[in-house]
């Protein structure tokens, strides 16, 4: 299947501080990929929509201006965490759509802990 | 919001097929059924997904009933390995995952 990969895979930063975290499809171009967030012991929760050259779609309940992502090109998007508190810390996803083959594939996930 | 109801926990003995139920009663016509596993602190797996018909690959084999209302993912021979928490999700394709609360299958020696 198609590989997806984030960058870091886990970071530790100060409570105020601003994170970025990177996520790319390695062996396909994806016109889509997705942000999700989970939190210990519980499910995924989709928080954005990421289109190459477009704005991205926020999920309701998920500040726009907090979580600014990126996808620049069709390998990949960015998302950063802006001012980042303690309760941002959680465990954090993305996925690539692969539309030839009706997928998404998932990176292996970047661990935030704000300090 | 998900669409999909699952057993929040399973145990199946290895070797023995695993047999996974989940019901999506409101999926619509041309909503695929997708499921996937995510072993801890790990991003989520793909296993196989289908739209009408029977699906089976290296991993695992997919049952969707012919009204579409409920699907059974199947392993036919459990090994350790697949212990982890299995998400069954209905998505138009290319659309975005509304994860719900999956099942947690535990496979024992």
């Amino acid at each position: 299947g198609a590989v997806v990969s984030q960058h870091p895979s886990w970071v530790i930063c100060k409570s105020g501080t601003s994170v970025k975290i990177e996520c790319r499809s390695l062996d396909f171009q994806a016109t889509t990929m997705f942000w999700y967030r989970q939190f210990p012991k519980q499910s995924l929760m989709l928080m954005a929509t990421s289109n190459e050259g477009s704005k991205a779609t926020y999920e309701q309940g998920v500040e726009k201006d907090k979580f600014l992502i990126n996808h620049a090109s069709l390998t990949l998007s960015t998302l950063t965490v802006t001012s980042a508190h303690p309760e941002d810390s959680s465990f954090y996803i993305c996925s690539a759509a692969l539309a030839a083959e009706e997928t998404q594939y998932f990176g292996p996930g970047t661990r935030l802990l704000v300090l | 919001d998900a669409k999909t109801t699952q057993p929040p926990s399973m145990d199946c003995a290895e070797g023995r097929a695993a047999n996974l139920p989940c019901n999506h009663s409101t999926i619509s016509g041309n909503e695929y059924v997708y499921w996937y596993r995510q072993i801890h602190s790990q991003g989520p797996q793909y296993i196989i997904h289908g739209l009408k018909n029977n699906e089976t690959n290296e991993m695992a084999s997919l049952i969707i009933t012919e009204d579409r209302k409920s699907s059974t993912l199947i392993l036919p021979h459990a090994t350790l390995r697949d212990t982890a928490v299995y998400y069954c999700i209905v998505s138009f394709t290319g659309n975005q995952f509304y994860f719900g609360t999956g099942t947690s299958l535990t496979v024992i020696p």
